[in-house]
């Protein structure tokens, strides 16, 4: 049975522009959360998605926006990059919200 | 705000000794909590478990203790291997959600020596 799969794996974009991040989840899964990993500063929550709505919403600006789609495949979208948002962002799925979750390997975003 | 805290952001263990890793958490709504290693360029995976209704959980070398007054908890690995070195993450979720939010703690990167 395939993990979560994230791609692509790395990323390098300028100040200003925008990006987007895919994840397809754990077969069966139908729960996607995204995290986003910085040195020194744990897993902060982004967002988490459900049979393709938003259900909770972590604390980041509003250039960070996600979806999910009718398979469960979900994407991330950063706009407007900034330094800051460099950082490892990690998927995330369960079988519904409160079951195991399993992460992906990752996509590591550098913005110069 | 940090609800859940992983103060020691390191910690070195000869191999074949105990290595133990602390956690703390603010927020008394948290009722299930988890432990995740992280090799570095792969993704944190799942290591062991604990609800609230429970102050120990044991998976073979690893065991979680859970001290609900102390709102604290502690993983210990016995004994610990070099393959064990790899950066720890603390995590809990809210009683009553259906939602599947982890709150993380920031990591204690541990590292056995032979």
């Amino acid at each position: 049975k395939a993990g979560v799969t994230q791609t692509p794996r790395y990323l390098i974009k300028t100040r200003g522009q925008q990006v987007t991040l895919s994840c397809s989840p754990i077969s069966g899964h139908r729960s996607v959360s995204w995290y986003q990993q910085t040195p020194g500063q744990g897993l902060q929550f982004l967002f988490e998605y459900f049979s393709e709505t938003q259900r909770n919403k972590g604390n980041f600006p509003g250039r960070f926006s996600g979806r999910q789609f009718s398979n469960s495949r979900s994407e991330m979208n950063v706009s407007t990059l900034e330094l800051g948002d460099s950082a490892l962002y990690l998927c995330a799925s369960s079988l519904a919200g409160r079951s195991l979750t399993f992460f992906g390997q990752g996509t590591r975003l550098t913005v110069v | 705000d940090q609800q859940v805290k992983q103060n020691s952001p390191s910690l070195s263990v000869q191999e074949g000794r105990i290595s133990i890793l602390n956690c703390d958490y603010t927020n008394s709504m948290f009722d299930y909590f988890l432990w995740y290693k992280k090799y570095p360029a792969e993704g944190p995976t799942f290591l062991i478990s604990i609800s609230s209704i429970k102050d120990k959980n044991e998976d073979g070398r690893f065991t979680v203790f859970l001290n609900k007054s102390a709102k604290h908890l502690s993983l210990h690995i016995v004994p610990s291997q070099p393959g064990d070195s790899a950066v720890y993450f603390c995590a809990a979720q809210l009683r009553g959600s259906t939602l599947g939010r982890l709150y993380f703690g920031r990591g204690t990167q541990l590292t056995v020596w032979p």
